[in-house]
């Protein structure tokens, strides 16, 4: 079974600066697809970015952008430029790569980013 | 184009009752998968439905059952309601799961039993 460890309960950043939130996995699977979703307190989950396992170049979306270190099951997302509006809770997430089967996310426990004046 | 709708948003029931909670997918979504997120579990898969049939469970009790109509939309339901099932449950569509595409969520519908 696949297992997602977010180690920082809670962090806090000011506006305009950088934050960097820590995820690591454990799996025996070669293939697979990592993401980091958002949730901010109007309860939905937003996808912020993705990452396929087989690739090698990290990901970014605008000012969010992923460290993946495929040996030592590492996935850090790094947000830059926080903004208020990214005051929310980030959760790290492991899917299998399957091919004509469901699969389901697994889920971190979380970490809270406040972002301060 | 709309997102995923879940309803109600909030929902009291007491315990032994049963409940049954509603999505709706973002059009032309074929996949539906749910989701049971509780302050001491995390967030935790509970099914995924594909074109009317469950093609994923989580490990939750038989009280815990899904369907799917055919044009997409989903229910869920919880019999026998117990304490423990208070908790926000999530809704995600995606067009089609073993093309591993994106899951989009809904706003959850938030239970609570007394």
């Amino acid at each position: 079974a696949q297992t997602v460890t977010q180690s920082q309960p809670e962090m806090s950043v000011q506006e305009a600066e950088t934050v960097t939130l820590s995820c690591t996995y454990d799996t025996s699977e070669s293939n697979y697809y990592l993401f980091w979703y958002k949730q901010p307190p109007s309860r939905q989950m937003i996808l912020v970015i993705r990452q396929e396992a087989y690739k090698q170049q990290n990901a970014t979306e605008n000012r969010f952008s992923v460290n993946f270190q495929k040996a030592a099951k590492s996935f850090s997302l790094k947000i830059s430029d926080s903004q208020l509006g990214d005051t929310a809770m980030y959760f790290c997430a492991f899917m299998k790569d399957y091919t004509g089967t469901a699969s389901k996310l697994t889920f971190g426990t979380g970490t809270r980013l406040q972002v301060t004046l | 184009k709309a997102g995923v709708t879940q309803t109600p948003r909030y929902l009291i029931k007491t315990r032994g009752q049963q409940v049954t909670l509603s999505c709706s997918p973002i059009s032309g979504h074929r996949s539906v998968s749910w989701y049971q997120q509780t302050p001491g579990q995390g967030l935790q898969f509970l099914f995924e439905y594909f074109s009317e049939t469950q093609r994923n469970k989580g490990n939750f009790p038989g009280r815990f059952s899904g369907r799917q109509f055919s044009n997409s939309r989903s229910e869920m339901n919880v019999s026998t309601l117990e304490l423990g099932d208070s908790a926000l449950y999530l809704c995600a569509s995606s067009l089609d799961r073993r093309l591993n595409e994106k899951l989009f969520f809904g706003s959850g519908t938030q239970l609570s039993v007394l």
